[in-house]
């Protein structure tokens, strides 16, 4: 059972361009939600996260839009840059206010080129 | 760099082996998480230890088991290995166990079972 889903596994876009990566949930019990960015070789680093009681949060060229009634979320990159280009990682947690947050449960990637 | 590192970088065994994935955390960060990452699949949350003791357990296998010592570094044993084990696993690690301390993960361990 999927609950997080990334269902583009790729995405080209032009740099300058706008880059916009969906992601769909089953688990209404998620309250908190994070994107990680992944270089070959290299771990997942975090990326921007948003609380179930926000519908928006940004940082700088990054903004993380959450539907809670359509158990959506997106990440916006404005504008795309070559350096942009990794594996793009969605991910969940239900325990935002206990002391296992990092249960995470993650979607499956979408990789992400920029081209120049 | 995250300051988790994960040794080996990458270890090659046989089926029915027993191996052991080594992670140290952050300096300060008192939770450790271990994440598989099979083919084409996200991460799979495996477990979550906190100060030493077990605090979360995921999809974790009963031929795995995991520790964390006083040092704060963590172990990850698999045994009995099979040809599906192959995979990246992650370690991470954040400060504490709640939202807002959030996850550094290491480089990860390439585990291929032949």
């Amino acid at each position: 059972d999927q609950q997080v889903k990334q269902n583009s596994p790729s995405l080209s876009v032009q740099e300058g361009r706008i880059s916009i990566l969906n992601c769909d949930y089953t688990n209404s019990m998620f309250d908190y939600f994070l994107w990680y960015k992944k270089y070959p070789a290299e771990g997942p680093t975090f990326l921007i996260s948003i609380s179930s009681i926000k519908d928006k949060n940004e940082d700088g060229r990054f903004t993380v839009f959450l539907n809670k009634s359509a158990k959506h979320l997106s990440l916006h990159i404005v504008p795309s840059q070559p350096g942009d280009s990794a594996v793009y990682f969605c991910a969940a947690s239900d325990n935002a206010g206990g002391t296992s947050y990092g249960k995470l449960t993650f979607g499956q990637g979408t990789i992400l080129t920029v081209h120049p | 760099d995250s300051g988790v590192t994960q040794t080996p970088k990458h270890l090659i065994t046989a089926t029915g082996q027993r191996v052991t994935l080594r992670c140290s955390p952050r300096s300060g960060d008192l939770s450790v998480y271990w994440y598989q990452q099979s083919l084409d699949q996200g991460l799979q949350f495996l477990i979550q230890y906190y100060n030493g003791e077990e605090r979360a357990k995921g999809n974790i296998l009963e031929r795995f088991s995991a520790q964390q010592f006083p040092d704060l570094h963590s172990e990850l044993n698999l045994s009995s290995l099979e040809l599906g084990d192959s995979a990246l696993y992650f370690c991470a690690s954040s400060v504490g166990g709640t939202v807002g301390h959030h996850l550094y993960f290491g480089p990860g361990t390439r585990l291929t079972v032949t």
